[in-house]
């Protein structure tokens, strides 16, 4: 398994409170993805990095920042929580960006439930 | 908008039954498609993926898929459903770089004795 670790794994946390979760890897790959998983919405992917300090927004970004500081660590801020950002984030990572070479797959960390009341 | 459908939320198969789980993606440049499963509480993991070449493809688990151009469509396959099998499964793409993936929003797979 990819060498992968989230935390929290879980977090309770109240309406407008910030909210910080961990991602970090040991496989030194370039490319970091942070997801949310919403019942009847698959993942849906809110930030990635393709790079230290390098990063870009995903499709449902609002109400979220990031920051990649060290190669190894990817964190995911909610700078105010919200009860509609209650749900199960992912982090995944990949070797390369790149479409169409074997090694870009992503590979996933066990997940953070977090709720929001 | 690049999209994935997976037509199919919940699907349930006898054990010992064949099984075929539906991915169908929008139209654009040469795709790259994925299979990942979840199991309860877990994280996803990679089933098998098609970038060029074979059009059908092996993976783990038993599990093959194969790519039909003329008809946008990744299907994934199993001829014969265990019991250890249940689980999400999620169908994704990619069609550029940035590595960003396109998932489909998943079908649960249950099998019954």
């Amino acid at each position: 398994d990819a060498g992968i670790t989230q935390s929290p794994r879980h977090k309770v946390t109240e309406t407008g409170t910030p909210v910080t979760l961990r991602c970090h890897q040991t496989e030194n790959h370039r490319y970091m993805y942070w997801y949310r998983q919403d019942p009847g919405h698959g993942l849906r992917l809110i930030h990635y990095s393709y790079g230290v300090k390098d990063t870009d927004k995903g499709e449902v970004s609002d109400g979220y920042s990031v920051s990649r500081s060290k190669t190894e660590d990817f964190l995911l801020t909610l700078e105010s929580a919200t009860s509609s950002q209650t749900s199960v984030y992912f982090c995944a990572i990949s070797e390369s960006g790149e479409a169409g070479l074997s090694y870009n797959e992503q590979f996933f960390g066990p997940g953070t439930r977090l709720t929001v009341l | 908008a690049q999209s994935v459908t997976q037509p199919d939320i919940h699907i349930t198969v006898s054990e010992g039954a064949s099984l075929e789980l539906r991915c169908n993606y929008s139209y654009g440049a040469t795709p790259y498609l994925f299979w990942y499963v979840q199991s309860p509480g877990q994280g996803l993991q990679l089933l098998l993926k098609y970038f060029s070449g074979d059009t059908l493809v092996q993976g783990i688990k038993g599990f093959e898929a194969e790519f039909k151009r003329s008809q946008s469509s990744f299907n994934l396959r199993k001829p014969s459903v265990h019991w250890s099998d249940a689980a999400e499964y999620f169908c994704a793409v990619r069609y550029n770089q940035g590595g960003k993936l396109i998932f489909g929003q998943g079908t649960e797979l249950s099998v019954k004795p």
